[in-house]
């Protein structure tokens, strides 16, 4: 079965960009849409974005400004870029699989999801 | 501010029937996408629990049950069970002026008695 490991530095400082990686093993890449949702400690869920293998994109409105996802399908992976950064960046940030319902993403939910990894934005 | 707004929690004994609530509104729920539902054990990630209202992927217990009707969602669970304590969040999707995005309640703390 598809699984997702996240990787990329614990720890960013204030104003730098964050990096993260996703790489799925199990499965191919293509042919799926892909995401990034965070939780800050203690809160809830916020999506960032979707990536289609084919790299077409949709970030939430909220983050648009700052956000980049991009695909790398020879190695299949996806990645997350968040720039200028603050203490309210922080948070656990997963990656997860979009499962299409009826083929809309409008409709569709995330499964599986990465195990998490937390990011800190501190000097 | 979640846009989907859940209770910050609920309980119930062991046995007993809990229903947790989403409300949403004509930009989502109410527009007609679909609800799904995820449980967060403590210390891991989410994992679904009920897609496109009130479907269960293979290996979640039918003692998990979701509804939809107007611009609201519930997740019901019966027969409840020491391993059923964890986070629950519902997840949409909402189209408006400032944009169109997918967009998650604040989530639920269960608490078995």
């Amino acid at each position: 079965q598809v699984q997702l490991q996240e990787s990329g530095p614990g720890l960013v400082k204030p104003s730098e960009t964050l990096s993260l990686t996703c790489t799925v093993s199990g499965g191919s890449i293509s042919s799926y849409y892909w995401s990034w949702i965070r939780q800050p400690p203690g809160k809830g869920l916020e999506w960032i974005g979707y990536i289609y293998y084919s790299g077409s994109t949709n970030y939430n409105p909220s983050l648009k400004s700052r956000v980049t996802i991009s695909v790398d399908t020879s190695k299949n992976q996806f990645s997350l870029k968040l720039s200028s950064v603050t203490a309210a960046d922080t948070a656990v940030y997963y990656c997860a699989r979009v499962v299409l319902w009826f083929g809309e993403l409008l409709m569709s939910w995330f499964d599986p999801w990465g195990q998490g990894t937390l990011v800190t934005v501190s000097s | 501010q979640s846009v989907l707004t859940q209770p910050p929690s609920v309980s119930g004994a062991p046995g007993q029937r809990v229903t947790i609530s989403c409300t949403g509104s004509s930009s989502n729920i109410g527009a007609g996408y679909d609800v799904h539902w995820y449980q967060q054990l403590p210390g891991t990630a989410p994992k679904l629990l009920i897609y496109g209202n009130s479907n269960r992927p293979s290996g979640v217990p039918d003692r998990f049950s979701g509804s939809k009707s107007g611009t609201s969602a519930s997740l019901a669970i019966t027969g409840l069970q020491a391993e059923d304590e964890a986070d629950y969040y519902c997840q949409s999707y909402d189209s408006s002026l400032s944009g169109s995005r997918v967009v998650f309640g604040g989530g639920t703390k269960l608490t078995v008695l």
